[in-house]
């Protein structure tokens, strides 16, 4: 069975400061993995993904996320962190064939300036 | 930019009430689904839908439930007897095609609250 981990409920980073937001998962075969953020009142908006390839994904609003096959992660970072990032990330995971999108609980991040 | 939109934002029903939540999918899109979040808790997968007919869903997506796409534009969920623990956030999701590795486009979310 496919599950994602997300160990920290909140996560606090200073403005500016480089901020990370942790992911493991587990999944029979190859995984495909996702961020999603979710800002109040709204949708959940896709991140970035990773499919096969380089290990280190670039997605939107400066995010990035690096894929570690032997550590089973998907790490979602950013260099330098804005208030504006504050919101909850949900890493989320699919292997292939129909399985359905697989969530962790998310995490809040809170960037202070 | 297109987005997936939901009504209502917030749905207040009576235990063993029926409900109908209802999404407007991205316009092009043809994969339809329906998750939900209790408090606290993962977003859980419900149901999927392509070709006017569900292709997965999961335990949690009993005979209570039930999925309908009335017109070209509309996807909707309905809980026939709702239960307590039914309350949750679900939300509606659409992508433009099939498969593990192509992402899908969230609504804001219906908290369904069942007194």
């Amino acid at each position: 069975a496919q599950s994602v981990a997300q160990p920290e409920d909140q996560v606090n980073v200073a403005e500016g400061n480089p901020l990370t937001v942790k992911c493991t998962y587990s999944v029979s075969g190859n995984p495909y993995l996702f961020w999603y953020v979710q800002y109040p009142n709204r949708g959940l908006q896709f991140l970035l993904k990773y499919i096969t390839g380089d290990n280190l994904v670039k997605g939107s609003y400066g995010f990035e996320a690096e894929f570690n096959k032997s550590q089973t992660s998907f790490h979602l970072k950013k260099p330098s962190a804005l208030v504006s990032d504050s919101a909850l990330y949900f890493c989320a995971v699919r292997s292939s064939g129909n399985t359905p999108l697989v969530f962790g609980k998310g995490t809040r991040l809170s960037v202070i300036a | 930019e297109p987005e997936v939109t939901q009504t209502p934002s917030h749905q207040v029903t009576q235990m063993g009430q029926e409900v109908i939540l209802r999404c407007v999918p991205i316009s092009n899109h043809l994969y339809f689904y329906w998750y939900r979040q209790i408090l606290g808790q993962k977003v859980e997968f419900l149901v999927s839908f392509y070709n006017n007919e569900i292709s997965e869903k999961s335990e949690i997506f009993d005979d209570q439930f039930s999925v309908e796409r009335p017109d070209g534009s509309n996807f909707t969920l309905k809980i026939r007897s709702t239960k307590l623990e039914d309350s949750a956030m679900y939300f509606c999701a659409s992508s433009e095609a099939g498969g593990p590795v192509i992402e899908q486009f969230f609504g804001p979310g219906t908290r369904l609250t069942v007194l």
